[in-house]
């Protein structure tokens, strides 16, 4: 069975600073990694995913996540925050297309001036 | 293109009643999903439907929880009767078949008294 640890529940920077929210995968077999980020009272938007291929991934709003098959890890990374990325970020694993993603328990990024 | 629709958006209602969720998928795609959000946790898989096949609900309280998606298009969630902790967020999700990304709609923030 997969499982996804985020290792940290809150975040907290100032503007234009860098965050990376960590995020760690136990399974057994392959899996498709994904990041989402879900603004209050709204449901959750993609943000990037990784398939395949390049271990860099770069999805939207300037962020970019990392594979690491060795650390089992799925980092994301934004070299500069703004206010409105204040949000929570899910890391989540499937198995394969089409089936259920197990989600991490969220990080809070929270973004002051 | 009109993403996932959910209705209501909040349902408040006394426990023992019972309640509904209505999802519409975005047009075209076959697999649905149904999560529940606790306070605090991220989106556990209730139900997945392939058309109209439910091909996994193996974490879906069948005592009290029951859904359907007729004709394979939209859904709807029931619960019967609502106990104290059902109070989380219902999120529909849905995909192209072998699609690996999950689209998901705003929820439905139910809170039982």
């Amino acid at each position: 069975a997969q499982s996804v640890t985020q290792l940290d529940s809150q975040v907290p920077v100032f503007e234009e600073a860098p965050v990376e929210l960590r995020c760690n995968y136990s399974s057994s077999v392959s899996v498709y990694l994904f990041w989402y980020v879900q603004y209050p009272n709204q449901g959750l938007q993609l943000l990037l995913k990784y398939l395949s291929g390049s271990t860099l991934v770069k999805g939207i709003n300037g962020f970019e996540a990392e594979f690491n098959k060795s650390q089992t890890s799925f980092h994301l990374r934004k070299p500069s925050v703004h206010i409105s990325d204040t949000a929570e970020y899910f890391c989540a694993v499937s198995k394969q297309a089409g089936t259920a993603l197990i989600f991490g328990k969220g990080t809070t990024l929270s973004v002051s001036s | 293109e009109a993403g996932v629709v959910q209705s209501p958006r909040y349902k408040i209602i006394e426990k023992k009643q019972p309640v509904a969720f209505w999802c519409n998928p975005i047009s075209g795609h076959n697999t649905l999903y149904w999560y529940r959000q606790n306070l605090g946790q991220g989106p556990e898989l209730l139900i997945r439907y392939e058309n109209e096949e439910a091909v996994d609900d193996s974490q879906l309280p069948k005592d009290r929880f029951s859904a359907e998606r007729l004709k394979g298009v939209d859904s709807t969630l029931k619960i019967q009767p609502a106990e104290l902790g059902d109070s989380a967020v219902y999120l529909c999700a849905s995909s192209l078949d072998r699609e690996e990304t999950q689209y998901f709609g705003p929820g439905t923030r139910l809170l039982v008294l």
